[in-house]
């Protein structure tokens, strides 16, 4: 079946540093894609998304690439902030059912 | 628009007891779903909606049971509470167009002991 694999953490990281929390999945069909966040106590929300292979999804500075051809859709940010600390999820939506698959999360943590 | 909203945001249950969360969405949206999170661990589903009176199994039912008699509403009944349910539950909706992505509720966090 459809599954994402994303990078484990914690993700520690200095204010100003490079992001990069990967993410790979598996699907019979042509998903979308989607990167969710989660800060503490709170739901998830979208932070980008992605529906074909190529399409850049971008969002407060965060980018991802669908990449069909290596079935990946890494998340990258320039410089990080201490607001942007919190977990991370890539999901994908199988267009063949209205399920979603969510990776385990990756948490992230920016000191100042 | 409050998007979606969720009742109780904190819960302590003894084994045994029996409780409803309560979701509710203002956008329209066809499409309802459950999920819990476990520490540390991503979202599993639960049950989902694709509109009002129909309802289907996700890959963790088992204790669990849903109804969906309005667009709006998707309350998850737990019978018989058990310590494996302790966990962050998660209401989410989707207006049913393939690509479009969910939004979520801002959870109950369910204590069994």
């Amino acid at each position: 079946g459809d599954s994402v694999t994303q990078m484990e953490g914690p993700v520690t990281l200095s204010e100003e540093a490079f992001l990069t929390i990967n993410c790979t999945y598996t699907a019979t069909g042509y998903p979308s894609l989607f990167w969710y966040v989660q800060y503490p106590g709170e739901g998830l929300q979208l932070l980008l998304k992605a529906t074909k292979a190529d399409d850049k999804g971008s969002n407060k500075g965060f980018e991802a690439t669908y990449r069909k051809e290596t079935t990946s859709f890494h998340l990258e940010k320039g410089s990080v902030q201490v607001s942007d600390s919190a977990v991370y999820f890539c999901a994908l939506s199988d267009r063949g059912t209205y399920k979603y698959i969510f990776g385990t999360g990756t948490r992230l943590k920016v000191l100042a | 628009n409050a998007g979606v909203t969720q009742t109780p945001k904190f819960r302590i249950l003894k084994i045994g007891q029996s409780m409803t969360l309560q979701c509710t969405q203002d956008m329209n949206h066809n499409y309802m779903y459950w999920y819990r999170q476990d520490p540390g661990m991503g979202l599993k589903l639960i049950y989902y909606s694709v509109g009002a009176g129909i309802t289907d199994k996700g890959e963790v039912p088992n204790g669990y049971n849903v109804s969906r008699s309005t667009t709006e509403d998707f309350p998850l009944r737990l019978e018989l509470a058990a310590p494996s349910q302790t966990s962050v539950y998660f209401c989410a909706s989707q207006t049913g167009a393939r690509g479009d992505e969910q939004y979520f509720g801002p959870g109950t966090r369910l204590t069994v002991t």
